[in-house]
């Protein structure tokens, strides 16, 4: 069965740090999306991408955000100068059109700011 | 924007047990997402529905899209089965838009 994936699986950076986590959505998929979960909260929007151009973000996705899809197949989310509160687990997810077929998520990466 | 509630917070059960996790929100939908979040932290889709139910081995998943009203059960529960469910939804209604995530129900169930 087709998967997102992500890497790497858990990142610790020094607060202050650009990090960039990576996302290969499913070949046919045409949206992707970054989600976070801070540890013990509810899984949070960040941002939407369709083509090749942010289609919606939320309030959390400011200036030290950005996302890319550089090659085609990569799905990038940049983090410019961490903070010690951007430590959470940060989900990729694809889906064919919108919401209303099924999204797919990556397994996820932890990051954590020191 | 639609908002999400789900109950129970916390379920224990014995193994074997019925269960059921119910979800409520807001705005009208043409979609609802099941998910289930294992202690690692990774995200598993376990339906997406539109109207009436599905199943999927022991898991059935309901809606009832005049009272925006889901529900998640579990038939024969198994100790495996202990995670986090967890209720998503387009934020806006409808099928656009992503998604607005409950709280989720912690699910331990005990051998």
């Amino acid at each position: 069965e087709p998967e997102v994936t992500q890497t790497p699986s858990h990142q610790v950076t020094q607060m202050g740090q650009e990090v960039i986590l990576r996302c290969v959505p499913i070949s046919n998929h045409l949206y992707f999306y970054w989600y976070r979960q801070i540890l013990g909260q509810k899984v949070e929007f960040l941002v939407s991408f369709y083509n090749n151009e942010i289609s919606e973000k939320s309030e959390i996705f400011d200036d030290q955000f950005s996302v890319e899809r550089p090659d085609g197949s990569n799905f990038t989310l940049k983090i410019r100068s961490t903070k010690l509160e951007d430590s959470a687990m940060y989900f990729c997810a694809s889906s064919v059109q919108g919401s209303h077929y099924g999204y797919t998520f990556g397994s996820g990466t932890r990051l954590t700011v020191v | 924007k639609n908002e999400v509630e789900q109950s129970p917070q916390n379920l224990t059960a014995q193994e074997g047990e019925f269960i059921t996790i119910n979800c409520s929100y807001s705005v009208g939908i043409s979609a609802l997402h099941w998910l289930q979040q294992h202690p690692g932290g990774g995200i598993v889709s376990l339906f997406m529905l539109s109207s009436g139910k599905k199943k999927h081995g022991r898991l059935i998943a309901t809606i009832n899209i005049q009272e925006k009203h889901s529900s998640l059960h579990i038939t024969a529960s198994h100790p495996r089965d202990s995670a986090v469910y967890i209720c998503a939804v387009p934020s806006y209604g409808g099928s656009q838009g992503n998604l607005i995530f409950g709280k989720g129900t912690k699910l331990s169930v005990k051998p």
